[in-house]
């Protein structure tokens, strides 16, 4: 079967780094994404993922192993907006979106 | 402007009626989709639609039906609720961005089936 795996719950400080991981068994792969999610809100996306390395985008990194079938979210300089679930989805080889159940981050001040 | 707008945002209603979800985006895009996103916060695909085809999700009960009147339109109907439908559905549409398939949610609609 089709599996994502993310942490439940992380807890980190304002101000801080915090890395969120994200492993992935999938039939195929075209691309891992990164959505953000406030609670009661939808969610956006934050990130695209197709080749292995690292993708920057402000305070926001993401990393793609694809021999790994790792990925992780970077978040640099943590905020108190921050706090929300982020979710990690893989397209399969029939370009159909697999998505984890998301990790909640909570930001401490 | 509301890029993909869903009305309502909360429903409440008893297990056996029939009740509607609308959809309606205005950016253009291609392919609208349904997804449900249980109290364990996993989204599910329910279907994926653009002008040539719709893709339904296998495990989706037939009491689950897509509407599209147009483009920019994708209604979901659902007949004979019951308990477990409760959750929150989220409505998207999606354009391709340098080889991502980008996918813009509506602000979701609560079903609570009593």
């Amino acid at each position: 079967g089709q599996n994502i795996d993310q942490p439940t719950e992380m807890t980190a400080t304002e101000g801080a780094i915090v890395q969120i991981n994200c492993t992935y068994q999938t039939s195929g792969f075209n691309g891992l994404f990164w959505y953000q999610q406030h609670a009661g809100e939808a969610p956006t996306f934050l990130s695209y993922n197709v080749l292995d390395g690292l993708e920057e985008k402000g305070r926001f990194s993401s990393f793609l192993s694809r021999s790994k079938g790792y990925s992780y979210l970077l978040l640099k300089e943590l905020q108190m907006k921050d706090s929300a679930s982020y979710l990690c989805a893989v397209r399969d080889s029939n370009y159909q979106l697999i998505w984890g159940a998301g990790t909640k981050l909570i930001i401490k001040p | 402007d509301t890029a993909v707008s869903q009305t309502p945002k909360y429903l409440v209603t008893q297990m056996g009626n029939d009740k509607s979800i609308k959809c309606e985006q205005n950016l253009g895009h291609d392919t609208m989709y349904w997804y449900k996103q249980d109290s364990k916060k996993f989204l599910k695909i329910m279907f994926s639609y653009n002008n040539k085809e719709l893709i339904i999700n296998e495990t989706v009960p037939n009491r689950f039906s897509p509407k599209s009147p147009d483009k920019a339109h994708l209604n979901l109907h659902i007949n004979s609720l019951e308990l477990g439908d409760s959750a929150v559905y989220f409505c998207a549409s999606s354009q391709e961005l340098s080889g991502a398939n980008v996918l813009t949610f509506g602000a979701g609609s609560r079903l609570t089936v009593l």
